[in-house]
């Protein structure tokens, strides 16, 4: 099993650019999560989702958009890329939505917005 | 409003001088409290899951204790390969599915 994969690991954007993280599981989880995790201020929710066709904003989800059309893909959309937006971003999945349920993590996607 | 908040943020041991982090939460019905470490450069790895007050779990060198309103992260005689990023995170009984983080602490273990 490859678990979570993120792609691409690393990407610079230009302001105003647009762009699309992958994230693909192969454990059958149905809750999938975004996360960035900036300097001094941890890891924070963008967007989740409890299965395929479910989606909710998580703690900071301006400026992102997501999709859940299957079970193993929930890719993270920029619609126009900021400088705000340069960050390490995570995407993290669980078997499911409800209990208490440990999340497996991707490697991280390093996003650079000039 | 659910929150976790680490201490210190920053820790540094000698090879064998034990110590623990702490980790205080608010949350609305505890669902699970969780601690993960995480690698320069990685992502985030699962340690312990603690689900109520009085709690403990162990993993070599590592105990988890959780209380209702704090955990800790013993950490007895470490190792420089202990050092890493330990983050505390908790999932709640209300508002949806999300896992909330505690911004970490940072432990460097010098040989």
């Amino acid at each position: 099993n490859a678990g979570v994969t993120q792609t691409p690991k690393f990407q610079v954007l230009k302001t105003g650019q647009s762009m699309t993280l992958q994230c693909a599981q192969d454990m059958n989880h149905e809750y999938m999560s975004w996360y960035r995790q900036d300097p001094g201020m941890g890891l924070r929710l963008i967007h989740y989702s409890v299965g395929a066709g479910i989606t909710d904003q998580g703690e900071v989800p301006n400026g992102y958009n997501v999709s859940r059309s299957t079970t193993e893909d929930f890719p993270l959309r920029l619609l126009s890329a900021a400088p705000s937006q340069t960050s390490v971003y995570f995407c993290a999945s669980s078997p499911e939505g409800t209990g208490a349920n440990v999340l497996t993590f991707g490697a991280g996607s390093r996003l650079t917005v000039l | 409003e659910d929150q976790v908040t680490q201490s210190p943020e920053a820790l540094r041991l000698q090879e064998g001088e034990s110590s623990s982090l702490n980790c205080s939460y608010t949350v609305s019905g505890l669902r699970g409290l969780f601690w993960y470490r995480q690698d320069p450069g990685k992502g985030p790895e699962f340690l312990f899951t603690l689900y109520s007050a009085g709690e403990e779990k162990e993993k070599e060198r590592l105990k988890a204790t959780l209380t209702k309103k704090e955990s800790f992260l013993h950490i007895t005689a470490p190792k420089p390969e202990d050092s890493a990023t330990y983050l505390c995170a908790v999932q709640a009984g209300t508002g949806g599915f999300k896992t909330i983080f505690g911004a970490g602490t940072r432990l460097f273990v010098k040989a």
